[in-house]
């Protein structure tokens, strides 16, 4: 079946430096990326996304990279602060041929910002 | 401000009373969905919808029940609710349209079911 995960539960970073969150997806024909960022006692927050077709995209302080070939997805946030301290989320979006929309998350990364 | 409201926020309740959960969103999103989060599980959708009057199961409908009678509602129905139906769960909307399908998520509903 199809499947989206994330490579580690926790990470730990130091703030300051660069974080990067890995995920994995095992259906080729996902569309369309999400990352999502969930603090506690919120629901989730989109951060940035990337489309199959691409195969980088930049935000402020954060580049997602969709490496299509090994099935891989990284999200890098440029110097960490604490308020990145979160769960984050990938997504993997599939448009069907009649219409239909599923979007499947991973289980997620817990970052912890060491101050 | 465009947002997904849930209510409530938390609720306790015991094994077999009708609950409903529920849900709107003023951004006039055709698709919405809920999606129930439990640890080391990330979020497993329930149900959704494309459009009023239009639902269908995601991967763990069982117990659940939701309708979509207008466009910015999507309440989530629990008929008798069991323990095992104790977890966080999250409305969400999006335009579900190619090139526009951000998730908009509301802030959560905490269940614990005794």
């Amino acid at each position: 079946g199809e499947s989206v995960g994330l490579h580690l539960p926790t990470l730990s970073v130091q703030e300051g430096d660069n974080s990067i969150i890995n995920c994995a997806y095992s259906n080729s024909a996902s569309d369309y990326f999400i990352w999502y960022k969930q603090e506690s006692g919120k629901g989730p927050q989109f951060i940035i996304d990337i489309r199959s077709n691409m195969d980088k995209r930049q935000g402020q302080r954060v580049t997602v990279l969709l490496n299509k070939t090994v099935k891989h997805l990284s999200l890098q946030i440029a110097a960490t602060q604490p308020g990145d301290s979160a769960v984050y989320f990938c997504a993997g979006l599939r448009w069907g041929m009649d219409s239909s929309y599923k979007l499947i998350f991973g289980s997620g990364t817990r970052l912890l910002v060491r101050p | 401000e465009a947002q997904v409201t849930q209510n409530p926020r938390y609720l306790i309740t015991v094994t077999g009373k009708k609950l409903t959960v529920t849900c709107s969103q003023n951004m006039n999103h055709e698709y919405m969905s809920w999606y129930r989060q439990d640890p080391g599980l990330g979020l497993r959708q329930i149900y959704y919808s494309m459009n009023v009057e239009v639902t269908d199961k995601g991967d763990v409908p069982e117990g659940y029940k939701v309708s979509r009678k207008e466009k910015r509602n999507f309440p989530l129905i629990l008929e008798s609710p069991s323990p095992n139906q104790t977890s966080l769960y999250f409305c969400a909307s999006s335009l579900a349209r190619r090139r526009d399908e951000k998730l908009f998520f509301g802030s959560g509903t905490q269940l614990s079911v005794l």
